[in-house]
């Protein structure tokens, strides 16, 4: 059964700090998709990563797969208080799509 | 540009009564997916759709069906409501597997 574990799962920066968000995932996958959410709002769509070794970077987030690791990160830059949301990964398999349980990230000044 | 639209936004529902959430995209796109969301938690996909007449199910499909007559329509039924089915639900499409998904803005469901 394909899982997804995100670390952590509450972050709290202040501005202008660099983090890293984690998600994992238990079984091969096709392609690995980040999300953010807004308080009491729908989904956006931040990035889709589809093989071993790909990178991609809007603004002050990027966002890499390594499918040996079964690993993908979220890197945020000098982070902003507009970044304040929860960011989910999910996987994708043919077969099977899961959520991590999503990170609440808080920017404090 | 409309998107996805979902309808209703919010709707509370007695234990074993029916209903069907609309959900709506302009985008031609192919695949169309339902997810719930409970409070503090991540996405769970019911069911999903590559294209017109063709639905799969998802991790939780129990309790729902759907159909997909037009490209446009993709709607999601609950036959005999459950206190288990409260939750989020999105609707969301994307023009392949392989690109970004479009999310509308929810249906807020309470069933009591």
């Amino acid at each position: 059964e394909l899982k997804v574990e995100q670390n952590p799962l509450f972050l709290s920066m202040q501005e202008g700090k660099n983090y890293t968000i984690y998600c994992n995932y238990s079984t091969t996958s096709d392609r690995l998709y980040w999300y953010r959410q807004d308080p009491g709002k729908s989904l956006e769509s931040l990035f889709v990563l589809l093989s071993n070794g790909a990178v991609k970077q809007e603004g002050r987030l990027m966002a890499s797969l390594d499918t040996k690791a079964r690993l993908s990160t979220l890197h945020i830059t000098a982070a902003v208080h507009d970044l304040s949301a929860t960011y989910f990964c999910a996987v994708d398999r043919i077969d099977d799509m899961r959520f991590g349980a999503g990170t609440r990230l808080t920017v404090k000044p | 540009n409309a998107g996805v639209t979902q309808t209703p936004k919010f709707r509370i529902l007695k234990i074993g009564q029916s209903m069907t959430l609309q959900c709506t995209q302009d985008m031609n796109h192919n695949y169309m997916y339902w997810y719930r969301q409970d409070p503090g938690m991540g996405l769970k996909l019911i069911y999903y759709s590559v294209g017109a007449g063709i639905t799969d199910k998802g991790e939780v499909p129990n309790g729902y069906n759907v159909s997909r007559s037009t490209t446009e329509d993709f709607p999601l039924r609950l036959e005999l409501a459950a206190p288990s089915q409260t939750s989020v639900y999105f609707c969301a499409s994307s023009q392949t597997r392989n690109q970004p998904q479009h999310f509308g803005d929810g249906t807020r469901l309470s069933i009591l």
